[in-house]
């Protein structure tokens, strides 16, 4: 039982690039979301989604695109890296719309560097 | 604006004895609090929570306790081992009308707890 994968877990990356962070948990959760992990600052959601075919935005989603075709995938997409997105993802999943009596179930985490 | 707010930093403790971990909140929609612990390197683990309806949840060595009217909350740790060493964030989240809760993070309080 892997519950929630990350890959990769470290990536570099040049201003303008483009890439996909995968995220994929085997535990046929509903929920799934990404956040991102700055110093300073908490964990801040980037993007949801409650369900295959449904996502939504979250506090700071410019830059990042999603899509959830099945149940199991949530990737995040970075249309052109800036080095404002610099930063350690965590991908997240629960049961339900992220219930608050089990909390989430999170992968290891993205480090995303952007030059 | 920080709405959850972790104002300590960093908090040492030696073994066996007790650790406080606190948080505070602006907003007086939040009804669900939640703790995560994390390692370096993983993922944020959840750990204990509790709703406003209670002012204590019990788990173990973990107790959470509320107080509404001051907006606050605290994490006891009892007692204190050497595996306790995390960074540990709060979480808090308004009832969602649309089902989905949306949890605003803390910044973290790193504890390490000495031998």
């Amino acid at each position: 039982n892997a519950g929630v994968t990350q890959t990769p877990k470290f990536q570099v990356l040049k201003t303008g690039q483009s890439m996909t962070l995968q995220c994929a948990q085997d535990m046929n959760h509903e929920y799934m979301s990404w956040y991102r992990q700055d110093p300073g600052m908490g964990l801040r959601l980037i993007h949801y989604s409650v369900g295959a075919g449904i996502t939504d935005q979250g506090e700071v989603p410019n830059g990042y695109n999603v899509s959830r075709s099945t149940t199991e995938d949530f990737p995040l997409r970075l249309l052109s890296a800036a080095p404002s997105q610099t930063s350690v993802y965590f991908c997240a999943s629960s049961y339900g719309g992220g219930g608050w009596r089990h909390g989430y179930t999170f992968g290891s985490g993205t480090r995303l560097t952007v030059v | 604006d920080q709405q959850v707010k972790q104002n300590s930093p960093s908090l040492s403790v030696q073994e066996g004895r007790i650790s406080i971990l606190n948080c505070d909140y602006t907003n007086s929609m939040f009804d669900y609090f939640l703790w995560y612990k994390k390692y370096p390197a993983e993922g944020p683990t959840f750990l204990i929570s509790i709703s406003s309806i209670k002012d204590k949840n019990e788990d173990g060595r973990f107790t959470v306790f509320l107080n509404k009217s001051a907006k606050h909350l605290s994490l006891h740790i009892v007692p204190s081992q050497p595996g306790d060493s995390a960074v540990y964030f709060c979480a808090a989240s308004a009832h969602p009308s649309s089902g989905t809760y949306k949890y605003i993070f803390g910044t973290g309080t790193r504890l390490k707890v000495l031998a």
